[in-house]
């Protein structure tokens, strides 16, 4: 079974400009989570997608922004990109179906966003 | 406010030891929680989960431990291997399902 799979592994951008990260769930799961690791701090949630809908959003502004398409796949964007965006971006997809155990989030290996 | 905290920033433990991390929270609602690992240019990967109806669970060297009382999870790794050095997240999740995350820790296992 393919893991979560995400893209670019690794993105350089400029100051202003918009970049799109793209994520793809493991086969069968509705959910995506993104979130923010910046150097040094843990994960910080961003957006949480669930069958093609936003269900919630972390402490971020409004630049960052996303959708999930109806193959359960993934696109976060961000808009207007400054310097602290240089961070970590990771993906994760859930089966909210397997609620007995509660919810487990698997990760893809992230995409490592460098704004200069 | 951080609603689940990490206060080791890093942990060194001699191989064969036991390596002992700690996460408290301060939301109530919290009734499940969960550990992962995360080695370098990887994503976390899920290690152990407890519910909080109960206050012990196993699964091989790993071991986590919920006292709901002092609001406090520790994952014990018994004994200690090198592959075990990897930066640990405590994760805890409530009725909604959204994981609230604590910052890590990084255990170094030391040979």
């Amino acid at each position: 079974e393919a893991g979560v799979t995400q893209s670019p592994t690794h993105l350089i951008k400029t100051r202003g400009q918009q970049a799109t990260l793209r994520c793809s769930p493991i086969s069968g799961h509705t959910s995506v989570y993104w979130y923010q690791q910046a150097l040094g701090l843990g994960l910080q949630f961003l957006l949480w997608y669930d069958e093609g809908e936003e269900r919630n959003r972390g402490n971020f502004p409004p630049r960052f922004s996303g959708r999930q398409f109806p193959n359960y796949s993934s696109e976060l964007n961000v808009n207007a990109l400054e310097l602290e965006d240089s961070a970590l971006y990771l993906c994760a997809s859930s089966n909210r179906r397997g609620r007995l155990r509660g919810e487990t989030q698997y990760f893809g290996p992230g995409t490592r966003l460098l704004v200069l | 406010d951080q609603q689940v905290k990490q206060n080791s920033p890093s942990l060194s433990v001699q191989e064969g030891r036991i390596s002992i991390l700690n996460c408290d929270y301060t939301n109530s609602m919290f009734d499940y929680f969960l550990w992962y690992k995360k080695y370098p240019a990887e994503g976390p990967t899920f290690l152990i989960s407890i519910s909080s109806i109960k206050d012990k669970n196993e699964d091989g060297r790993f071991t986590v431990f919920l006292n709901k009382s002092a609001k406090h999870l520790s994952l014990h790794i018994v004994p200690s291997q090198p592959g075990d050095s990897a930066v640990y997240f405590c994760a805890a999740s409530d009725s909604n399902y959204q994981l609230i995350w604590g910052a890590g820790t990084k255990l170094i296992i030391k040979p």
